[in-house]
C-alpha cells in the first residue's frame, strides 16, 4: 500500500501567520490528493482535491499544490478557526490511505 | 441536502460481531459509490472498505478482509458493515464516506461517525 508521510507532526503558528504542510507519498499518486480538516469531535472535512483543487465552501486563505509524491497545503493567514488537524489523502489506489495528520496549534 | 447516518456502535466482546448502518438521504444513493472509514481513539484515518454504485465491485483493507462486509441495499438508500470476529484494535469511530461527486473518489461528504469498543 502507499504510505502518506505528513510533516510536521505539530506546527505552532500565531493567528494571522502562513502555515505551510507537507505530504509525501511512498510512490507516485499523480495528482490524486485530498486534503481533509478535522475538528476534536467532528468529522473530517474536504478541503483541497485533485492535489490543488478547494472543495466549494473552502475559502481562499487555503490552497494546495503539488504533484507526484510530493505535495504542500498552505493556510495563507491562519484565523482562529483554523486550528485543527490535518490529513492528506491519496485516492490513486485501493487502499486509499491517509498520512498520519498534521496538528496546527496556537503558538 | 446531503445526510449520511451511521447507527448500530456500541460495547462488544472480543470475538463478537455487530453490524453498522449508513442510512442515506439528500441524493440518489444508487449513483455513488460508498466507503468505510474508521479512526482509532486519537489516532488517524483508515478507509477500510469500499463498494461500487451497484455493489458489484467491492475492496477491502487487508486489516479487515475476511472478517467484515460491506453491502448495500439501494432500495432502502443504505450501507451496512457486517463486523465479525471483532478484536481490541477494531475499536475506533466509523464513518461512512461518499464521494463528492459520483464519478469522483474523494470524499466530499462524511456522516456524524458511530463509536465500536472491543472489550472483554
Amino acid at each position: 500500500e502507499i504510505v502518506m508521510t505528513q510533516s510536521p507532526a505539530t506546527l505552532s503558528v500565531s493567528p494571522g501567520e502562513r502555515a505551510t504542510l507537507s505530504c509525501r507519498a511512498s510512490q507516485s499518486v499523480s495528482s490524486n490528493l485530498a486534503w481533509y480538516q478535522q475538528k476534536p469531535g467532528q468529522a473530517p472535512r474536504l478541503l483541497i482535491y485533485g492535489a490543488s483543487t478547494r472543495a466549494t465552501g473552502i475559502p481562499g486563505r487555503f490552497s494546495g499544490s503539488g504533484s507526484g509524491t510530493e505535495f504542500t497545503l498552505t493556510i495563507s493567514s491562519l484565523q482562529s478557526e483554523d486550528f485543527a488537524v490535518y490529513y492528506c489523502q491519496q485516492y490513486n489506489i485501493w487502499p486509499w490511505t491517509f498520512g498520519q495528520g498534521t496538528k496546527v496549534e496556537i503558538k | 441536502q446531503v445526510q449520511l447516518v451511521e447507527s448500530g456502535g456500541g460495547l462488544v466482546k472480543p470475538g463478537g460481531s455487530l453490524r453498522l448502518s449508513c442510512a442515506a438521504s439528500g441524493f440518489t444513493f444508487s449513483d455513488y459509490f460508498m466507503t468505510w472509514i474508521r479512526q482509532a481513539p486519537g489516532k488517524g484515518l483508515e478507509c477500510i472498505s469500499h463498494i461500487s454504485s451497484s455493489g458489484s465491485a467491492i475492496y477491502y483493507a487487508d486489516s479487515v478482509k475476511g472478517r467484515f462486509t460491506i453491502s448495500r441495499d439501494n432500495a432502502k438508500n443504505s450501507l451496512y458493515l457486517q463486523m465479525n470476529s471483532l478484536r481490541a484494535e477494531d475499536t475506533a469511530v466509523y464513518y461512512c464516506a461518499r464521494g463528492l461527486y459520483s464519478s469522483a473518489w474523494f470524499l466530499g461528504y462524511w456522516g456524524q461517525g458511530t463509536l465500536v469498543t472491543v472489550s472483554s
